[in-house]
């Protein structure tokens, strides 16, 4: 089955920028479609954007476009999440989770990464 | 966008039945997914396509879905339950979670 696995967690300055890894096991990230979601201390999930196989491109959320960055190695099935001009509010947990398609869920998710943004 | 709407806690005790709703639109017409959270962990799907369980997850996990009301039911509630729980649809926007529900085994 699926695995995901995540890069450390990180800490960075207000204006920095972030780029989380999500290496995937047992498929080939071709064979998925990969997306991002991130958790504030003690709020919801927030979905960020991911690849979209219907129209052949990454999406994002309107709330995050021109600031992040999905980008994938497909010879090392490794999914990137780059955010840029970082502020306090960008700290969260960021998880790596993939969708079947034509399936529109979320299995199975990674083990997340603390982002933490402080001066 | 579309918004789903949860309500913030349920409290059960053990043994007995949890609802969890999730307002949203006509969201009868759409396929709603739950995930369970426990804390520090990884969000893990519990009811996908509406009612659908992924293998693994207790047959005391089960879901509905008509008109403006989608709910996540848990029988025979165990401590081991107690986690946040979100729903989720797929939207013209992109993918929408609920605000999550807080559910506390007495």
């Amino acid at each position: 089955q699926v695995q995901l696995v995540q890069s450390g967690a990180e800490v960075k300055k207000p204006g920095a920028s972030v780029k989380v890894s999500c290496k995937v096991s047992g498929y080939t990230l071709t064979e998925l479609s990969m997306h991002w979601v991130r958790q504030a201390p003690g709020k919801g999930l927030e979905w960020m954007g991911g690849f979209d196989p219907e129209d052949g491109e990454t999406i994002y959320a309107q709330k995050f476009q021109g600031r992040v960055t999905m980008t994938e190695d497909t010879s090392t099935d490794t999914a990137y999440m780059e955010l840029s001009s970082l502020r306090s509010e960008d700290t969260a947990v960021y998880y790596c989770a993939t969708v079947a398609y034509p399936q529109n869920w979320f299995d199975p998710w990674g083990q997340g990464t603390l982002v933490t943004v402080s001066s | 966008s579309y918004v789903l709407t949860q309500p913030p806690s349920v409290s059960v005790a053990p043994g007995k039945t949890a609802r969890i709703t999730c307002g949203g639109n006509n969201i009868g017409s759409k396929s709603v997914h739950w995930y369970q959270q426990k804390p520090g962990q990884a969000p893990v799907l519990v009811i996908y396509d509406d009612s659908d369980r992924p293998s693994g997850i207790p047959e005391r996990f089960s879901g509905s879905n008509s008109g403006n009301t989608a709910t996540l039911t848990i029988s025979r509630v165990e401590a081991g339950d107690e986690a946040d729980y979100y729903c989720q649809v797929w939207d013209s926007s992109g993918w929408v979670f609920g605000g999550g529900t807080k559910l506390t085994v007495l």
